[in-house]
């Protein structure tokens, strides 16, 4: 299974971009890159999922290097609600259905300030 | 749209009591389910997981068990809780397309075990 190596705490600004950096340097060809938000006393929001290059969206971008050894997830403009726990998760489906290999570590407390 | 529900919100059980916690999810046909738990300050902690009726997979050997009496009904449960077993109780869903799969979270249950 990937392992993901994440910061375990970031500072920034309003109106700042934030940059989160996630490395996976075991990931296996057939996994995908997932972002992951969480409030407190909630359940984690889907935020943004990848497999090479770069994907956005709406909420963020996610730029992934050729060697998929790391992937970038890019807040533009942050404001105070985006003061959350951010996961990266690596993983994918095993033939005939999931077993379960999406593993959440400690994920990155982002921490947002007027 | 799919909505998952977990029920309930929040529960205060001594130690030595059952417990049960129910997730349902609508809109969405056989469904992968998960349980997962993340104690104060930790991240989530995958505990069963199911590809369907009746199909259970442990993760972590403990004193709880999960039921999946319905396609789209997930239940955990235990005989006897332990302090240890406090903490906050997600329930995810997933659709797998090929090799990707996003999960997606419900509202949790909050259980202190005194």
């Amino acid at each position: 299974l990937a392992k993901t190596t994440q910061p375990i705490s970031m500072d920034s600004y309003e109106g700042q971009e934030v940059n989160i950096t996630c490395s996976h340097n075991n990931i296996a060809t057939n996994d995908y890159i997932t972002w992951y938000q969480q409030f407190p006393s909630q359940g984690p929001r889907f935020i943004i999922q990848g497999y090479k290059t770069k994907v956005t969206n709406e909420v963020a971008s996610l730029f992934i290097p050729a060697d998929r050894k790391s992937s970038t997830l890019s807040l533009p403009r942050v404001s105070l609600s985006d003061t959350a726990v951010y996961y990266c998760l690596v993983g994918a489906l095993n033939y005939g259905g999931s077993q379960g290999n999406l593993i959440f570590g400690k994920g990155t407390k982002l921490s947002v300030k007027p | 749209s799919q909505t998952i529900h977990q029920w309930p919100a929040t529960l205060v059980q001594p130690v030595g009591s059952p417990l049960s916690l129910e997730c349902t999810v609508e809109g969405t046909s056989n469904p992968n389910l998960y349980w997962y738990r993340q104690a104060a300050g930790r991240g989530l902690q995958l505990l069963f997981y199911s590809v369907g009726i009746g199909q259970i997979s442990s993760e972590v050997p403990q004193n709880l068990s999960a039921s999946r009496p319905q396609d789209r009904q997930f239940i955990l449960s235990s005989k006897k809780l332990l302090l240890s077993d406090s903490g906050f109780y997600l329930c995810a869903w997933s659709v797998s397309r090929g090799s990707q799969e996003t999960q997606y979270f419900g509202p949790g249950t909050r259980l202190l075990v005194l």
